[in-house]
């Protein structure tokens, strides 16, 4: 079958550090994508691993496992605005994403 | 600049009746994609768009649902004789040229609510 797996919700205090891992299971793979989303707002791009490997930007940095189908997206210095939902998604083929159904990140002072 | 925009942003009808949902993607993005989010999960794949052409509509729930792109820019997405199974939060989003699937500019959605 396909399936993306992530936990559904991770709890965490203001400065700490959060990782979310992403498994994945599918035919087509390109890469591993991850957005964030707000309540009631539209998810916005966080971050892309193409290749095995670590990818930084800023706080953010994902990580991808072809081998082990695997990824995780690190939140580092967690603030509260950082408290939303957060998808993983494989990029199938050039244009279709598949998304998890996310994982709500609640940051606590 | 400005991004991608949707209406209505929301939607009353009622069950049987047909709606049109319009995108207007990033100008200059050649890539248009159409997404369903039910509350509380994930974004479910529809179709997408490369100019006007939709390589790829696997993700469209039945036939009561199409997509179409003019002038490789606006789309809509008609869904006819609506039921309360389509209920829910629809988002575009596009990508630039060159780019791919991985990184796309969502638009603020249209959310349906079908009686």
């Amino acid at each position: 079958g396909q399936s993306l797996e992530q936990p559904s919700e991770v709890t965490a205090v203001e400065g700490a550090i959060v990782q979310i891992n992403c498994t994945y299971q599918t035919s087509g793979f390109y890469g591993l994508s991850w957005y964030q989303q707000h309540d009631g707002g539209a998810p916005t791009f966080l971050s892309y691993n193409g290749l095995d490997g670590l990818e930084e930007t800023g706080r953010f940095s994902s990580f991808l496992s072809r081998s082990d189908s695997y990824g995780y997206l690190l939140l580092q210095e967690l603030q509260m605005k950082d408290s939303a939902s957060y998808f993983c998604a494989v990029r199938k083929s050039w244009g279709k994403l598949q998304f998890g159904a996310g994982t709500q990140v609640v940051v606590t002072p | 600049g400005a991004g991608v925009s949707q209406s209505p942003s929301n939607k009353v009808t009622e069950k049987g009746k047909d709606v049109e949902l319009r995108c207007d993607p990033i100008s200059g993005h050649t890539a248009l994609y159409w997404y369903r989010q039910s509350l509380g999960q994930g974004l479910e794949f529809l179709i997408y768009f490369q100019g006007n052409s939709a390589p790829d509509k696997s993700g469209l729930p039945s036939d009561r649902f199409s997509a179409e792109r003019t002038g490789g820019s606006v789309s809509t997405l008609t869904i006819q004789r609506t039921q309360q199974e389509d209920s829910a939060v629809y988002l575009c989003a596009s990508s630039p040229p060159g780019g791919g699937a991985e990184t796309q500019y969502f638009g603020p959605g249209t959310r349906l609510l079908v009686l």
